[in-house]
Order: structure tokens, then sequence, then C-alpha cells
């Protein structure tokens, strides 16, 4: 079973460039999170879907950060204009079932874009 | 506020046992995850708790006390693999998922 993927793996942009992120989740799930997570740090949420319903965005910087899930599966987050402070490591999980379903929740990541932002 | 606690390193010995402390005060609790994440790497999934009392997975074991809000990872028989960090993370009463900052584990030969 193919994990959850992520494009690009690395991406260095110049400060107030814009720059997108794409996740392609485990094939079933319905629950697709986004994470910031800085060096030494634990992942911090950015946003979570159920199916195409963003349904906790309370952590997403709305003036710069946009997300997508326009069909339920795939999701772009984007970040327009970037800042210096927005270097980090941008993780994609994906659960099987909604966050209230016990063990069921359990999150698998995809890889990570490792942004550096100039 | 919400806080998790652990120790930000620790090191031990190839074929020592080890164990990794997590503590928790968050607005209710509805489970325990233990994730490893080897340097560059995304997390990966260890273990999970909701009631008290010890999980075994091999080398692997993970312990919950809920009403001393405590947690612990035991590892076995360490590996030279095992070198990774550790995050806890607890899932609060609004079902979020609220991390640790991880614990970085240094095995030496």
């Amino acid at each position: 079973e193919a994990g959850v993927v992520q494009s690009p793996r690395y991406k260095i942009i110049e400060k107030k460039q814009p720059v997108a992120f794409w996740c392609n989740p485990i094939s079933g799930h319905n629950t697709l999170y986004w994470y910031r997570q800085n060096l030494g740090q634990g992942p911090e949420l950015l946003i979570r879907y159920e199916n195409e319903e963003a349904v906790d965005d309370s952590q997403l910087p709305k003036d710069r950060f946009s997300a997508e899930r326009l069909k339920g599966v795939d999701s772009t987050l984007k970040i327009q204009p970037a800042e210096l402070g927005d270097s980090a490591v941008y993780l994609c999980a994906s659960s099987l079932a909604p966050s209230t379903s016990g063990e069921a929740d359990t999150q698998y990541f995809g890889p990570g874009t490792r942004l550096t932002v100039l | 506020g919400q806080n998790i606690d652990q120790p930000t390193e620790m090191t031990a010995t190839e074929g020592a046992i080890v164990q990794i402390n997590c503590t928790y005060q968050t607005s209710g609790f509805n489970g325990l995850f233990w994730y490893q994440q080897h340097a560059g790497e995304a997390p990966t999934f260890l273990s999970y708790n909701v009631l008290d009392g010890l999980e075994e997975k091999g080398r692997f074991s993970s312990f919950l006390s809920r009403s001393k809000g405590y947690s612990y990872l035991l590892l076995k028989e360490l590996q030279m693999k095992d070198s990774a960090s550790y995050l806890c993370a607890v899932r609060d009463s609004n079902y979020q998922l609220i991390w640790g900052a991880g614990t970085k584990l240094i095995i030496k030969p």
C-alpha cells in the first residue's frame, strides 16, 4: 500500500515569493492534516480536513496561508507571500477515520517538504 | 494551557533498556500516541494507549496512568537504528492532538 505522498521534498525561495505544497493521502483515508514542524519541536497543526471540509483551521495564519481539498482526496497548502519565519518542514498526514475514532485515528505521515525562505 | 513534557535528550547503550517519560496537562484526555522520528524523516506510529496499563509491541512497550497524567515508552534490547526522536502526543477533549517537543535518543555502541 502506498503511503502519504508529498511534493516537492525541498523548496528554496526568496521572501515575499509564493510557494505551494501538494499532498496525496493514503487511499481511503478521509481525514487529512497539514502540520508545520520546526527543528527540535513537535508538529504544529495548521489545518485538518474531514473529506473536503476544513473542520479545524484555527491555527492557520489566514493572512498568508491557504489550503484546499476540493475533491476530498489531494490537498494543496499555499503560502503567499512567504516570510523568513516560514522556514520549516511542512508535513501532511492522513488517517482512516475521524479524530473521534480512537486508534483508528492513527495518523500516517508523508516525508514532508523542507521549506527554506531566504 | 495545555502542556506535554518530555526530556529533551537521552543517551543509552546498545543492548540496554531505556525509558522515555512523558507527562501531560491537557483539557481532557482521549488517548495518547507515541511516534518515532528519525532525523530528516516523517514521524512513524509506534503505540496508542487509552486505558491505564502497559501495551507491549515487540521490543517497545508503552505505559499509561491517566490519574497521574503520565506515560512512558520502554525500549528493550536497544539497537543503533533506535537512535531517533520519540514524540508523545495526547488527544484532548476536543479530539485535537497535542504534541510534545520530542526526546532525542542517542544510542552508543
